[in-house]
Order: C-alpha cells, then sequence, then structure tokens
C-alpha cells in the first residue's frame, strides 16, 4: 500500500518562476492538504482539496493555486516565485468525514529553493 | 485563531533514559484533537500519538505517552526507554474536532523540538 508520495523531490528555481509541485494521495483517500514548511519552522496550512475543489485555504497569497484531479491526485502551483517562497513543500492527504478525527498522512515533501 | 507554542528548541537524552518535550496551545474550542509528529531527516512526518480532548486518559503508544492538562491547555509527550532512532524534530498540533462550515480543518502545528539521543 503506497502512502503519500510527492514530486519532485528538490527543484531550484529562479525568482519570478512558476513551479507546479505534485502529489498522489495514500491509497482510499479523498482529501489532499498542502503545508510550508520554511526553515526551523513549522508547516504552515496552505490549502485543503475536496471533490476537485479548493474547500479551505490558509493565509497565502493568490500566487499559491491548486487542482485535484479525478483521481484525487493534487498540483500546488506558485507563481511569481520570491525568494520567501523557498521551503519545504508538504502534502499530506486523508479520508473525509463527519468529524476531523481521521488520521492524516504526510509525505516526504517537495524541497524548493527560490534563487 | 489556534495556537501550538513548543517553548524547548532543542532537547538531548542519554540512550535508554526518559524525556519528555513540551506543549501548550491555545483554543476557545471545547471538542479537538491533539498530536504529536516526528519528523527525522527524511522529512516525512510521521503520527507518534494522538489525544481526543474529550477522554480524560492520556495516550500511550509503546514507549510514548502523553500528559494531557486540558485546563491548562497543556499536552507534553514522554519518551521512554530513548533510541538512537527517535532522534527527530518533533512537531506538537492542534485540530479541531468540528469541521467548519466548508467542511474542513487543517492542522495547526507548533516550531518543533529537535531531540538529540546521546549513545
Amino acid at each position: 500500500d503506497a502512502g503519500v508520495t510527492q514530486s519532485p523531490t528538490h527543484l531550484i528555481k529562479t525568482r519570478g518562476q512558476q513551479v507546479t509541485l505534485r502529489c498522489s494521495p495514500k491509497s482510499g483517500h479523498d482529501t489532499v492538504s498542502w503545508y510550508q514548511q520554511a526553515l526551523g519552522q513549522g508547516p504552515q496550512f496552505i490549502f485543503q482539496y475536496y471533490e476537485e475543489e479548493e474547500r479551505q485555504r490558509g493565509n497565502f497569497p493568490d500566487r499559491f493555486s491548486g487542482h485535484q484531479f479525478p483521481n484525487y491526485s493534487s498540483e500546488l502551483n506558485v507563481n511569481a516565485l520570491l525568494l520567501g517562497d523557498s521551503a519545504l513543500y508538504l502534502c499530506a492527504s486523508s479520508l473525509d468525514g463527519t468529524r476531523s478525527g481521521n488520521t492524516i498522512y504526510f509525505g516526504e515533501g517537495s524541497w524548493l529553493t527560490v534563487v | 485563531a489556534q495556537t501550538v507554542t513548543q517553548s524547548q528548541p532543542e532537547m538531548s537524552v542519554q540512550e535508554a533514559e526518559t524525556v519528555t518535550l513540551s506543549c501548550t496551545y491555545d483554543t476557545s474550542e471545547s471538542d479537538y484533537y491533539l498530536f504529536w509528529y516526528k519528523q527525522p531527516p527524511s522529512r516525512q512526518m510521521i503520527l507518534v500519538i494522538r489525544q481526543e480532548a474529550y477522554k480524560q486518559q492520556n495516550a500511550t503508544e509503546n514507549r510514548f505517552s502523553v500528559n494531557f492538562q486540558k485546563a491548562a491547555k497543556s499536552f507534553s509527550l514522554k519518551i521512554s526507554d530513548s533510541q538512537l532512532g527517535d532522534a527527530a524534530m518533533y512537531f506538537c498540533a492542534y485540530r479541531s474536532a468540528v469541521l467548519d462550515k466548508t467542511g474542513a480543518n487543517n492542522l495547526f502545528f507548533g516550531t518543533g523540538t529537535r531531540l538529540t539521543v546521546i549513545p
């Protein structure tokens, strides 16, 4: 049973460029969330996707956008990259439920460096 | 908004000894979940233990146990018989138990505690 998988593992981009990060959720999971983890910090919630729609968003600018596909996989897009966007981007998946107690599983992350 | 505070940036423990990591949180909610996640150098967040706020009994998972003090909004993690493989960043996290109007909620993390295990 594959867990949450993310790609690419590492990438380097230049300021102003655009980047796309990809995530496949754990088998059977239908909800995908993205988190940004800056160096030395805890992860910060970016947004969550369910049924191919963004249903909750953290305090991140519109430069951060995403998509969820019918197979529940997801992409995170960041436009007009800034140096401050350098971080580890974590994807998390879970099974939607009436309460929030379902276990959340994380991928190993995509490390983005903006130069 | 909920906040989670970990006041110990770094901790160290001798192998086979016991160590306690501290976490406090702030919320006006009464129904929520608290978590401890471990993040080794591989960067993957691994769930260590989970506590449901409406349960008074402290959660335990093998060598890991918590001391949950709801009134004090404190949630510490005790690691017994520490092993070299326990060395990692440990994050305390909060999640509301009640879904918001969108049907979603998210995890709020502390800034982490780096645990070093000394052989």
